[in-house]
């Protein structure tokens, strides 16, 4: 089945790095772009990031960038993500996001998340 | 940067009742415009794509509308498991935005 599974989340003292994992199966990984999205606890969603089916972009959102960078390998159906100088309003569920492209195909799977809490 | 600004933010309604949720977008645009739900706990799930195209799955009692710089996600005949936190997403320009949020709640 359609399936993302995101790792690497944890405790991370403030300061520290973090890479976060994203697993797909059960479609052809190629052709989608995936995001990122978090939500802090009892927060909204807020955009993360976002790389495309090939890897030849990247974007992302004003809370991460200069401290991020986001890549994929193809032949492993996997997308990572770094976050450096991690602070404490990094604290969320990270969720990866499948993205077919154009006005219907944006959003439509989302990762279970994973849990990374920024604490010292 | 879109601000995406989502009213109401909370709103409490009964079991048949017909909910309307507004989403405006500080610049046009388009229909690039999704609607998620999310559960209290679970993961968003995604209702409308392109503002008004309904998932495969979604109950017809939720319909979408709009285009450029106001959105509106409508809930006719609302049911108890509608309880749920509803967001807006653009995603016509980098860096994509989401709605705050409104939270409906059953009376």
């Amino acid at each position: 089945q359609v399936q993302l599974v995101e790792s690497g989340g944890g405790v991370v003292q403030p300061g520290r790095s973090l890479r976060l994992s994203c697993a797909a199966s059960g479609f052809r990984f190629g052709d989608y772009g995936i995001h990122w999205v978090r939500q802090a606890p009892g927060k909204g969603l807020e955009w993360v990031a976002m790389i495309w089916y090939d890897g030849s972009n990247e974007y992302y959102g004003d809370a991460v960038k200069g401290r991020c960078t986001i890549s994929r390998d193809n032949s492993r159906n996997t997308v990572n993500m770094e976050v450096n100088s991690l602070r404490d309003e990094d604290t969320a569920v990270y969720y990866c996001v499948r993205d077919g492209g154009g006005r219907l195909g944006a959003f439509d799977i989302w990762g279970q998340g994973t849990k990374v809490i920024v604490s010292s | 940067d879109i601000q995406m600004t989502q009213s109401p933010s909370a709103m409490s309604a009964s079991v048949g009742d017909r909910v309307t949720i507004t989403c405006r977008a500080s610049q046009g645009v388009f229909n690039y415009l999704v609607w998620f739900r999310q559960k209290p706990g679970k993961v968003p799930e995604r209702l409308i794509s392109a503002a008004s195209s309904l998932q495969s799955g979604v109950p017809s009692r939720f319909s979408g509308s709009g285009s450029q710089t106001e959105f509106t996600l409508t809930i006719s005949n609302l049911q108890p498991e509608d309880s749920a936190t509803y967001y807006c997403l653009q995603h016509n320009s980098y860096p994509l935005t989401f709605g705050g949020g409104t939270k409906v709640e059953i009376k």
